[in-house]
């Protein structure tokens, strides 16, 4: 089975600094995707950056960056030069293989940027 | 631009008294998947819809049905609502050569 672990339920950081956002997961099948996903109060799930478990180089999305260690199986999201308007709640997920393609949320980390 | 769009946003009805939800989207994506998420929770897959194929989560109430009579729309159809299906209700679509799900708005329920 499928488990997304984050452990952090909230942090805070200064605007224009950096900030990592930690998951951990666990599964047994040998190709996974890996998603963070950013949601404000008004609801909206948005999405943010995608890592597939057979690639090797890190996913990159404009001020987003995901910090793969497959080995660790962690996949935490980096956010570079952080903005007030970051402020929400940020969960990774993972998906499961086959036609579904169901996704599993950890418990969400909620980001406050500070000015 | 290609979207999923959610109707409406927000939603009041009372004890017992059905409502539906609906979703569009212009992504023709062949997967549509209804979540529920209640207050400081993670969302929860209630089911989807594989083009015309229905799969329902193993611990989805009965109280709750879905509707696909298109590629474009999909319906979440609450028979009886209690005042636990108090939540956010959020739809997701997804091509069949991508793993990325791309989310509406969110439609959010409250029942008095």
């Amino acid at each position: 089975a499928q488990k997304i672990t984050q452990t952090q339920p909230g942090m805070f950081v200064q605007e224009k600094e950096a900030v990592t956002l930690d998951c951990t997961y666990d599964t047994s099948d040998p190709s996974y995707g890996l998603f963070w996903y950013k949601q404000p109060s008004s609801g909206e799930m948005i999405f943010l950056i995608y890592q597939g478990s057979y690639d090797q180089q890190n996913a990159t999305e404009g001020r987003y960056s995901l910090n793969f260690q497959k080995a660790r199986k962690s996949a935490n999201l980096v956010i570079s030069a952080s903005q007030l308007g970051d402020s929400a709640m940020y969960f990774c997920a993972m998906s499961s293989p086959g036609g579904a393609n169901n996704l599993f949320f950890g418990t969400g980390t909620r980001l406050t940027v500070i000015p | 631009d290609a979207m999923v769009i959610q109707n409406p946003r927000y939603q009041v009805t009372q004890f017992g008294k059905p409502v539906t939800l609906s979703c569009s989207q212009t992504l023709n994506h062949n997967v549509m998947y209804w979540y529920q998420q209640k207050s400081s929770q993670a969302p929860k897959l209630l089911f989807h819809y594989y083009d015309k194929d229905f799969n329902n989560e193993a611990d989805t109430p009965d109280n709750f049905q879905s509707r696909r009579p298109n590629t474009s729309f999909c319906f979440l159809d609450i028979r009886s609502p209690g005042l636990g299906d108090a939540a956010m209700y959020l739809c997701a679509t997804r091509g069949s050569i991508t793993d990325t799900q791309y989310f509406g708005p969110g439609t959010r329920l409250t029942v008095l």
